[in-house]
């Protein structure tokens, strides 16, 4: 079946920061893949996605390349600020499913 | 309304009690689903309806679960004989129902069996 698992948080950075969380996958097709964040008191909402391989996701500065070699869809982003305190869930979608399966979420803080 | 509502925010009940859980999804959305988050761990999938299709059963972990979505609108998650373990955020989502599309999320209904 299809699954995915990201790093394990918490995650403590510094303003201005480099920020990375790591997505892998394992999927029977050719999924989509997401990336949800939850920002504190508020629901889930999509930040990016990338339908097929090769494809860079991007929004609010944060990217991610679907690589097919890897399996995977490292979330990215250069410089972090103390607004991205969230916590970032990677999904994926099977072309013939419309279920997503979540990875396990990272919470992320940003420090001042 | 302009987004998914849920109610309510928040549930605190006793052990063997039933719990009903609302959603309103978002107008014109014809997919809604229901998920599962618990402390620690990930989203788990409950249960999906997509217009008048029979609704994907495959996540709801036990027959103490049951949903319905009435006029393909609003849904009801019910729990009977509430558990310790069902303690979770349950979430509902809506989408236009396409393939790849994006899943709109309210904020949960936060469970908490005594």
């Amino acid at each position: 079946g299809n699954s995915v698992t990201q790093m394990e948080g918490p995650v403590t950075l510094s303003e201005e920061a480099f920020l990375t969380i790591n997505c892998t996958y394992t999927a029977t097709g050719y999924p989509s893949l997401f990336w949800y964040v939850q920002y504190p008191g508020e629901g889930l909402q999509l930040l990016l996605k990338a339908t097929k391989a090769d494809d860079k996701g991007s929004n609010k500065g944060f990217e991610a390349t679907y690589r097919k070699e890897t399996t995977s869809f490292h979330l990215e982003k250069g410089s972090v600020q103390v607004s991205d305190s969230a916590v970032y869930f990677c999904a994926l979608s099977d072309p013939n499913d419309y279920k997503l399966s979540f990875g396990a979420g990272t919470t992320v803080t940003v420090r001042a | 309304g302009a987004g998914v509502s849920q109610s309510p925010s928040n549930k605190v009940t006793e052990k063997g009690k039933d719990v009903e859980l609302r959603c309103d999804p978002i107008s014109g959305h014809t997919a809604l689903y229901w998920y599962r988050q618990s402390l620690g761990q990930g989203l788990e999938f409950l249960i999906y309806f997509q217009g008048n299709s029979a609704p994907d059963k495959s996540g709801l972990p036990s027959d103490r679960f049951s949903a319905e979505r009435t006029g393909g609108s609003v849904s009801t998650l019910t729990i009977q004989r509430t558990q310790q373990e069902d303690s979770a955020v349950y979430l509902c989502a809506s989408s236009s129902g396409q393939a790849s599309g994006e899943l709109f999320f309210g904020e949960g209904s936060r469970l908490t069996v005594l």
